[in-house]
């Protein structure tokens, strides 16, 4: 299994501001994901964070709005940028240990953003 | 890309019945199937996984089956229990890819 820290766990924000999410993961793993999910919705696949290298995004994501980094195969960080209402929504953090033999994804408790 | 539906988005059963949930992908390199509760306010937990060389699989009271021809695999839950009550979410996977999650069933166990 995969331990992973998220945080912060929730956070009120103002418009125009930007917050950054930390995800910590007690051993390497080599697969990173960030979900955004709406209320009662599924998860949506924001990027794909790679070790050493620019994030992958998903369609309509982009890196300007979206900044990841993934400075090694532990932690990742989530910057949702000059936010609007529209971000409000819970953030997750998602790894998998192993991109080769396909094996579980591992959740973070999640990040519930409010932007008013 | 892979697409992955899922059904029903809703379904109510009364304690001790069966639920069924179904979905479809249509990666055929697809290879690789959790099912994943969620239950409110909390992060999404694995429940049971199925991989392509199997059609079925079971732990007590939850089952999985998969039709790789078809493409499409199923969670069963038999003897329904209040806390089965949440939200369950199927997806697919091939190695080195993301995992691509169904749209989601909620499901209500009424005592």
């Amino acid at each position: 299994s995969a331990v992973i820290s998220q945080k912060p766990s929730r956070d009120i924000c103002q418009r125009g501001t930007s917050l950054t999410i930390q995800c910590q993961v007690d051993s390497q793993v080599t697969m990173m994901f960030w979900y955004r999910q709406q209320p009662g919705q599924s998860l949506t696949l924001i990027a794909t964070a790679n070790q050493g290298s620019e994030a992958t995004y998903e369609s309509g994501f982009v890196i300007d709005k979206f900044p990841i980094s993934r400075p090694n195969l532990t932690f990742s960080t989530l910057t949702v940028s000059n936010m609007s209402p529209e971000d409000s929504s819970i953030y997750l953090c998602s790894v998998s240990r192993d991109n080769i033999v396909n094996t579980e994804a591992f959740f973070g408790q999640g990040t519930r953003l409010t932007v008013v | 890309g892979e697409n992955v539906e899922q059904h029903p988005s809703t379904l109510s059963v009364q304690e001790g019945d069966s639920a069924v949930i179904k979905c479809t992908y249509s990666d055929s390199a697809s290879n690789y199937f959790p099912w994943y509760k969620q239950e409110l306010g909390k992060r999404p937990q694995l429940i049971i996984d199925i991989r392509s060389n199997v059609g079925e699989k079971k732990d007590q009271r939850i089952a999985v089956t998969l039709n790789k021809t078809a493409k499409h695999f199923s969670l069963h839950i038999t003897e329904t229990q209040p806390e089965d009550s949440a939200v369950y979410f199927c997806a697919a996977k091939k190695a080195g890819n993301q995992f691509y999650f169904g749209t989601g069933t909620s499901l209500t166990v009424i005592p």
